[in-house]
C-alpha cells in the first residue's frame, strides 16, 4: 500500500516563527501536492512538485515556500507564521507513470497547524 | 478555469438508505477525469470513485456509484445501503487531461452523516 506520511499530526507556533511540515511517501511517485483545507472552503492547493527539485505554485502560494530535494520527500516551509496560516495541512502524493494517468492522489493524515 | 461546485455543505441519511451527493463542474475541457474522494473523521482522505469523461459508461465501486452527465456537467455520488462507516466529508474533484502533470481542482466538501 502507498503510503504518504506527515512528521506531525499537531504543531502549536507562536506568530513569526519558521514552520516546516514534512511529508514522505514510499511509493516513488513523482508529483507530490501540499493542500490547506478549511471548512467551508474545501482543499486548495499551495505548492505542487512535478519531479525532484521542480515545483509550482497552487492558488494561495503567498506566506509559503517548498522543497523537493529528494524525490520521497516534500517540504512545506512557513517563513513566518501568521495566525490566518492556522489550518489543516494535507499531503499529496501521485504516479505520473501510469498509462493514461489515473489521477488518483493518496493522502497523508493532515497536519493541523495553530499559530498563537 | 474550472470549478467545481457542491451545493450542500451538510446531509445526513438513516443507516440502510440511499443518499446522493451533488456536484456540478464548468469546464471547456473535452478530456478530463471526476472523482469523489472521502474523508472520514480524523483519518486520512480516500478515493472514493473515478469517471473519465470519455466513457459514457457511470463508473460504481459496490456501494458507490455516480451518474454521470456530461452534458449537463453535473456528477453526483450515490450511496446505496448507507453504513455508519460512510460518515465523512465527501470530495468531488477534477482533473482536465492526463494525470502526468496534471492538478486537481476539489470543490468545498458535503459532511454526510449517516444515522443509526
Amino acid at each position: 500500500d502507498v503510503k504518504v506520511t506527515q512528521s506531525s499530526r499537531y504543531l502549536v507556533k507562536r506568530t513569526g516563527e519558521k514552520v516546516f511540515l514534512e511529508c514522505v511517501q514510499d511509493m516513488d511517485h513523482e508529483n507530490m501536492f501540499w493542500y490547506r483545507q478549511d471548512p467551508g472552503l474545501g482543499l486548495r492547493l499551495i505548492y505542487f512538485s512535478y519531479d525532484v527539485k521542480m515545483k509550482e505554485k497552487g492558488d494561495i502560494p503567498e506566506g509559503y515556500s517548498v522543497s523537493r530535494e529528494k524525490k520521497e520527500r516534500f517540504s512545506l516551509i512557513l517563513e513566518s507564521a501568521s495566525t490566518n496560516q492556522t489550518s489543516m495541512y494535507l499531503c499529496a502524493s501521485r504516479s505520473a507513470r501510469l498509462a493514461g494517468g489515473s489521477g488518483e492522489l493518496f493522502f497523508g493524515e493532515g497536519s493541523r497547524l495553530t499559530v498563537l | 478555469a474550472q470549478t467545481v461546485t457542491q451545493s450542500q455543505p451538510e446531509m445526513s441519511v438513516q443507516e440502510a438508505e440511499t443518499v446522493t451527493l451533488s456536484c456540478t463542474y464548468d469546464t471547456s475541457e473535452s478530456n478530463y477525469y471526476l472523482f469523489w474522494y472521502k474523508q472520514p473523521p480524523s483519518r486520512q482522505m480516500i478515493l472514493v470513485i473515478r469517471q473519465e469523461a470519455y466513457k459514457q459508461q457511470n463508473a460504481t465501486e459496490n456501494r458507490f456509484s455516480v451518474n454521470f452527465q456530461k452534458a449537463a456537467k453535473s456528477f453526483s455520488l450515490k450511496i446505496s445501503d448507507s453504513q455508519l462507516g460512510d460518515t465523512a466529508m465527501y470530495f468531488c474533484a477534477f482533473m482536465k487531461g492526463q494525470g502526468g502533470s496534471e492538478k486537481l481542482v476539489f470543490g468545498k466538501g458535503t459532511k454526510l452523516t449517516v444515522n443509526p
